[in-house]
């Protein structure tokens, strides 16, 4: 079964800065998909970024980047210029290549501070 | 961008009644739809998958009679928790693959926060 760990419960950073969100991950699989969903107070689910394993070339969406490294097994997020809105549980998810059930890290509360 | 709607988004209830959730699809077609429970400041935890015109297929240890899931058509699936009880009080997110554009995108309901009283 493949699981998702994310190793950093809270996070804090100042506005304006640079933070780093650590995920791994375990699977067997070759094909598959990685993404950071944000959850806001509001609890809505929001997609971040999405990662094909299958592209070597990392995501990037605007201020949001990821440093993905398959043999390590390895899905980090980097936020650049941190904004307040960006406040949030940061959740990485994983998908096989064959199914459409995610499988969720445990999560990491980002606090964005002035 | 695709949307997909939550009724209602929250809910009390006294223990022992049923109480039924939808979720909604407005804008596309969902053959399959994914029913989550989350407690409070923790990580989203599947329940089932349902499938238009099919049986739910529920994840291990979710009790099927307790929580019956029908997705009765393409744009709607519903969530019943039967007899409930406060330890059944969440928060529950259902989400829908857009299955004609790409399978590895998932759109989620905003969520429908359920307390048990």
């Amino acid at each position: 079964a493949q699981t998702v760990t994310q190793s950093q419960p809270e996070m804090s950073v100042q506005e304006a800065e640079t933070v780093t969100l650590s995920c791994t991950y375990d699977t067997s699989e070759n094909n598959y998909y990685l993404f950071w969903y944000k959850q806001p107070p509001s609890r809505q689910m929001i997609l971040v970024i999405r990662q094909e394993a299958y592209k070597q070339q990392n995501a990037t969406e605007n201020r949001f980047s990821v440093n993905f490294q398959k043999a390590a097994k390895s899905f980090s997020l980097k936020i650049s210029d941190s904004q307040l809105g960006d406040t949030a549980m940061y959740f990485c998810a994983y998908l096989t290549g064959t199914a459409s059930k995610l499988t969720f890290g445990t999560g990491t509360r980002l606090q964005v501070t002035l | 961008g695709a949307v997909v709607s939550q009724h209602p988004s929250w809910v009390i209830c006294k223990s022992g009644t049923s109480v039924k959730i939808e979720c909604r699809s407005l804008d596309f077609q969902a053959t399959t739809m994914f029913w989550y429970r989350q407690f409070p400041k923790q990580s989203l935890m599947l329940m089932a998958t349902s499938n238009e015109g099919s049986k739910a297929t529920y994840e291990q240890g979710v009790e099927k009679d307790k929580f019956l899931i029908n997705h009765a058509s393409l744009t709607l699936s519903t969530l019943t928790v039967t007899s409930a009880h406060p330890e059944d009080s969440s928060f529950y997110i259902c989400s829908a693959p857009w299955t004609s554009r790409r399978l590895d995108t998932q759109y989620f309901g905003p969520g429908t926060r359920l307390t048990v009283l």
